[in-house]
């Protein structure tokens, strides 16, 4: 089954410790992304990968970070998460940019 | 600076009961305009992309429309399970894909 899968789906932390949402995709997609979805807000981007070892930031990069060393893999990196960061967090991948996007089920951080 | 409005923020219908849902948009060159649907506690799941002014996508009781200010997502005779919460989200030149706020959508039985 295609699918785009993240891990954990719930997580509650406290300020400062480093954390990594892990993401995954088995459809060979070359074009992944990262988005946060707040209340009042909408989805916004974080960062983005057009392939392998090519990052590049979104709408909302500050205190995150990214790698892309397989194409399967984007993981998602907070090295000192704050409370403003709190919010539910979405996994993509597409074929390329700009096309449909397949979505993870989204990971809700709690950072008190 | 490309904006995505849409509306209404919130929508209730009895089932059998069409509407319609809006995506206005200012965008400086369009390259596709994409409409999602959202479950509680999913991520979206793609419906549809529209490229330019005067097309037109159907999948079961949903059609999308464009024109070139804004684009429709018209529902015919909704059931209970079209209930969820609609985005859309354009694309242009190499920005970020830009996404509505989205309208959230209950269809009674």
């Amino acid at each position: 089954e295609a699918q785009v899968t993240q891990n954990p789906r719930y997580l509650i932390t406290v300020t400062g410790k480093k954390l990594t949402v892990t993401c995954s995709q088995n459809m060979n997609h070359e074009y992944m992304s990262w988005y946060r979805q707040d209340p009042g807000l909408g989805l916004r981007q974080i960062y983005y990968s057009m392939n392998v070892e090519v990052t590049d930031k979104g709408d909302v990069p500050e205190g995150y970070k990214v790698s892309r060393k397989e194409k399967r893999n984007f993981p998602l990196i907070l090295e000192s998460p704050s409370p403003n960061q709190t919010s539910l967090y979405f996994c993509a991948s597409s074929w390329r940019e700009g096309q449909p996007q397949h979505f993870g089920d989204g990971t809700r951080l709690s950072i008190l | 600076e490309d904006q995505v409005t849409q509306s209404p923020e919130a929508l209730r219908l009895q089932e059998g009961e069409s509407s319609s849902l809006n995506c206005s948009y200012t965008v400086s060159g369009l390259r596709g305009l994409f409409w999602y649907r959202q479950d509680p506690g999913k991520g979206p799941e793609f419906l549809f992309t529209l490229y330019s002014a005067g097309e037109e996508k159907e999948k079961e009781r949903l059609k999308a429309t464009l024109t070139k200010k804004e684009s429709f997502l018209h529902i015919t005779a909704p059931k209970p399970e079209d209930s969820a919460t609609y985005l859309c989200a354009l694309r242009s030149g190499n920005t970020p894909l830009v996404f509505g706020k989205g309208t959230r959508l209950s269809v009674i039985a």
